[in-house]
């Protein structure tokens, strides 16, 4: 199956900084979807991004399908923002199943 | 979007007794999902359940230890049997919205389990 891999695993901020998050994958997909888990463990859904740039206020996604990697970008980071960000997936031939990235845990500190 | 609600939201039960979890989306769906995450971890899928067919398995997943009912296009309910410690969990159903080339999913709040 489609292997999926977020780096880095862990991140540290502080809040008002900058930060990147990245999401490889080893084949052709027809979902890409960014989530971010709250402390509650609700998924909040960032964006569907297969392809192409998104923005939503302070955070913004890019897809590069050919070389198949995704990049998450939070800027201004808030307290609010800390929890498990996931990257998933799902093949073209997949029919839905996402793929899930081990996440990257994110802690903004005031 | 879609709202989805589960039902319960967090349970601790007893070593081998069963908990069916409801699942429960505000518009009609064809494909439902049913994923499990172990504690600190990722998810994981457990099934696929479409309405009108059997639910479909991933590899270490088995029918008798997770039935999965589908009666129409707006439920679902999963069935953890015999619960072993190892059954604590957060499982998560989510639903395909489709349409104009989309594929986005939608996740249910979850159901923490705990078992001892």
């Amino acid at each position: 199956g489609i292997q999926v891999e977020q780096s880095p695993p862990d991140l540290i901020l502080q809040e008002g900084a900058n930060s990147t998050l990245r999401c490889n994958f080893s084949d052709s997909v027809n979902n890409l979807q960014w989530f971010h888990q709250n402390p509650w463990g609700q998924l909040i859904n960032l964006f569907y991004i297969p392809s192409g740039t998104k923005q939503n206020g302070r955070l913004s996604a890019t897809t590069v399908a050919t070389e198949r990697y995704s990049l998450l970008y939070i800027s201004s980071s808030q307290t609010t923002d800390s929890g498990v960000y996931f990257c998933a997936v799902a093949g073209t031939d997949s029919w839905g199943k996402l793929q899930f990235g081990a996440g990257t845990q994110v802690v903004v500190t005031p | 979007s879609a709202v989805i609600s589960q039902k319960p939201s967090r349970d601790i039960c007893q070593r081998g007794t069963s908990l069916t979890i409801q699942c429960q989306v505000d518009s009609q769906v064809t494909m439902m999902f049913w994923y499990r995450q172990q504690p600190g971890q990722s998810l994981t899928l457990i099934a696929t359940a479409n309405q009108g067919s059997e639910a479909t398995y991933e590899s270490g997943f088995v029918i008798d230890k997770f039935p999965i009912s589908r009666p129409n296009l707006t439920f679902s309910t999963l069935t953890v049997s015999n619960m072993s410690p190892e059954d604590s969990s957060i499982y998560l159903c989510s639903v395909e919205l489709t349409g104009r080339s989309s594929y986005e999913q939608y996740f249910g709040p979850g159901t923490r389990l705990t078992v001892t």
